[in-house]
């Protein structure tokens, strides 16, 4: 039962241009989401987050934007730059209200394409 | 600045054959995480630790063991490794923050 969804393996864009992740997910008592950021041969690093009583939440570049009603949220990069280019995931903690226990989506591949 | 190291980097063996991945972090916190990563399917949790003495079980803990050995130190040992288990796994921490784990760069294991 995959909880969390990511059902791009992969995105390809230009430099400057914008980046639009995607995830879903089916359990509505999911009340915090994370994106990780990885690289190759490191491990996943954490990028930015949302809580459910928000709907967007900006940092710098990046913002999250969350559709609860559609059980739905994306990350948009904007400009993106080759440096980007890494695997992103989204995450939400596995029980309501508590942090810990994290479940992953199956990562999206951005590359950026200078 | 160390955050959270993984042991060994790399490691061949062949099925049967048993191994202990070695992580340790330096941030203090108290709850520890291991996970695989396999093509596809994200990270899954293998086990956890929410504070040191105590384990439980995660995901897809079938084959593996951990010892929580003291607040720095979570290994995950393989006692008869198959196939099954070549992935990529990774160790990570959380403290206060709960939700933000910080992760080590992983161990990339082959069985063989």
């Amino acid at each position: 039962d995959q909880q969390v969804k990511q059902n791009s393996p992969s995105l390809s864009v230009q430099e400057g241009r914008i980046s639009i992740l995607n995830c879903d997910y089916t359990n509505s008592m999911f009340d915090y989401f994370l994106w990780y950021k990885k690289y190759p041969a490191e491990g996943p690093t954490f990028l930015i987050s949302i809580s459910s009583i928000k709907d967007k939440n900006e940092d710098g570049r990046f913002t999250v934007f969350l559709n609860k009603s559609a059980k739905h949220l994306s990350l948009h990069i904007v400009p993106s730059q080759p440096g980007d280019s890494a695997v992103y995931f989204c995450a939400a903690p596995r029980v309501y209200n508590q942090g810990g226990k994290l479940i992953f989506g199956q990562g999206t591949e951005l590359s950026v394409k200078p | 600045n160390a955050g959270v190291t993984q042991t060994p980097k790399f490691q061949v063996l062949k099925t049967g054959q048993s191994m202990t991945l070695q992580c340790a972090q330096d941030m203090n916190h108290n709850s520890m995480y291991w996970y695989r990563q396999d093509p596809g399917m994200g990270l899954r949790l293998i086990y956890y630790s929410a504070s040191e003495g105590t384990t439980d079980k995660g995901e897809v803990p079938n084959g593996y063991n951990v010892s929580r050995l003291n607040k720095r130190e979570f290994s995950l040992r393989l006692e008869s490794a198959a196939p099954s288990q070549t992935s990529v796994y990774f160790c990570a921490s959380n403290g206060v923050a709960k939700n933000i784990q910080y992760f080590g760069a992983g161990t990339r294991l082959s069985v063989l």
